[in-house]
């Protein structure tokens, strides 16, 4: 069945960290792949997608995603963490034949000062 | 701010009752989507309406139904309502039926039934 997995419930990091979320799909071909972040009170922004070709994506806010095909995974990274970066995290996907999104469950990103 | 503009922000009603959810998409914007966002369910998609027709439809329940207008805004209406209804409603647009059309979000519509 076409799934997409967020393993990390909840992530905490320090301001000024490194930061990588993860996130797995399983599905029989590459679907479409996002990250979308959800700030308290505000709904859904996209930071980055991938489509295909390069494996390497930059997005808003300074994040970077890598897709690797032979681990089924779209890990969202960024070098270092500003306290504005705490939110909740979407890994989504969208599969051949669907036009809608599939969710993750979502990581929840704490940042300490 | 997304262009996407939900009505009401905030809604409380009482079991067995209907309310009517508004969805403005962005200018130009003829997919509307509706996702629901409950803490036991996660996001999940409910229906895809695109220029006026319904297009696609996820787990949605037939208590609930939905429509897009000619002026291309849409409405999610909630009937029989129960409490594991509560939930935060999304509405999104893009601006085609493809997958790889972004979707922008609206900031919801948080309904509690008590």
């Amino acid at each position: 069945a076409q799934s997409v997995t967020q393993p990390d419930i909840h992530i905490t990091v320090s301001e000024g960290a490194s930061l990588e979320l993860r996130c797995n799909y399983s599905y029989g071909a590459t679907p479409y792949l996002f990250w979308y972040v959800q700030s308290p009170g505000q709904g859904l922004q996209l930071l980055l997608k991938y489509f295909s070709g390069d494996t390497l994506v930059q997005g808003i806010k300074g994040f970077e995603a890598e897709f690797k095909r032979s681990q089924s995974s779209f890990n969202l990274r960024k070098p270092s963490v500003h306290w504005s970066d705490a939110a909740e995290y979407f890994c989504a996907v969208s599969f051949r034949g669907a036009n809608n999104l599939f969710f993750g469950t979502g990581t929840r990103l704490t940042v300490i000062p | 701010d997304s262009g996407v503009t939900q009505t009401p922000k905030h809604l409380i009603t009482a079991t067995g009752q209907r309310v009517t959810l508004r969805c403005s998409p962005r200018s130009g914007d003829l997919s509307v989507y509706w996702y629901q966002q409950s803490l036991d369910q996660g996001l999940q998609f409910l229906i895809q309406y695109y220029n006026g027709e319904e297009r696609a439809k996820g787990n949605i329940l037939e208590r609930f139904s939905a429509q897009q207008f000619p002026d291309l805004h849409s409405e999610l209406n909630l009937s029989s309502l129960e409490l594991g209804d509560s939930a935060l409603y999304f509405c999104a647009s893009s601006a085609s039926r493809l997958r790889s059309t972004e979707a922008f979000f609206g900031q919801g519509t948080r309904l509690t039934v008590v």
